[in-house]
């Protein structure tokens, strides 16, 4: 059971250029979402989605699309990345609310700079 | 929308010191309440997490978490700390209701304990 599985763990980009972070949760998890943490700004949410072809904006949601086409995979692309998206971003996952509460399971991180 | 305030941003203990951090959140309905840490180098991993029933509510290396209602804290507590707590810490607010899937952060408070 691999849980959260983010790629890549580090990446350099040059302002302007797009790529995609790829997120993938094998728990069968109806519920996840991308963070992006900065020093002294805690995690901030970017988008989620609470199921396959369900997404929506978060608290951060601006230069980032998201789509979710399988229940698995959810990827995050930077259409043209900025010297201020270089951060951690974080992909969780969750069951949906059902009433119970679940903890989020977290993936392992990616290291993004922008130059 | 909900807010979470940590009010301490870097504490600093000695091992075997107790703790108490600070977590204030800012909703007026029905909330989840968590705890995750966060280790130098690795992802966010739950420590614990209220729900409803017992305010008290005990996590995993002997942490603990008090949700007091009337003062809408859930303060992080443990007795006795040790060298391998040093890491960051969130206090994070999911709210039932509209906004059922937005996990809401802190910004974090870093413990460091010195041996």
């Amino acid at each position: 059971n691999a849980g959260v599985t983010q790629t890549p763990k580090f990446q350099v980009l040059k302002t302007g250029q797009s790529m995609t972070l790829q997120c993938a949760q094998d728990m069968n998890h109806e519920y996840m979402s991308w963070y992006r943490q900065d020093p002294g700004m805690g995690l901030r949410l970017i988008h989620y989605s609470v199921g396959a072809g369900i997404t929506d904006q978060g608290e951060v949601p601006n230069g980032y699309n998201v789509s979710r086409s399988t229940t698995e995979d959810f990827p995050l692309r930077l259409l043209s990345a900025a010297p201020s998206q270089t951060s951690v971003y974080f992909c969780a996952s969750s069951y949906s609310n059902t009433g119970r509460s679940y903890g989020y399971t977290f993936g392992s991180g990616t290291r993004l700079t922008v130059v | 929308a909900q807010s979470v305030s940590q009010h301490n941003h870097h504490v600093i203990l000695s091992e075997a010191a107790s703790l108490e951090l600070g977590c204030n959140y800012s909703y007026g309905g029905t909330v989840n309440l968590f705890w995750y840490v966060q280790y130098p180098g690795q992802h966010l991993q739950l420590l614990l997490k209220y729900f409803s029933g017992d305010p008290l509510v005990k996590g995993i290396k002997g942490f603990e978490a008090e949700f007091i209602k009337s003062k809408f804290s859930f303060n992080l507590r443990k007795p006795s700390v040790q060298w391998s707590d040093t890491a960051e810490y969130f206090c994070a607010v999911k709210t039932r209701g509209g906004s059922n899937y937005k996990l809401t952060f802190g910004k974090g408070t870093l413990l460091t304990v010195n041996p």
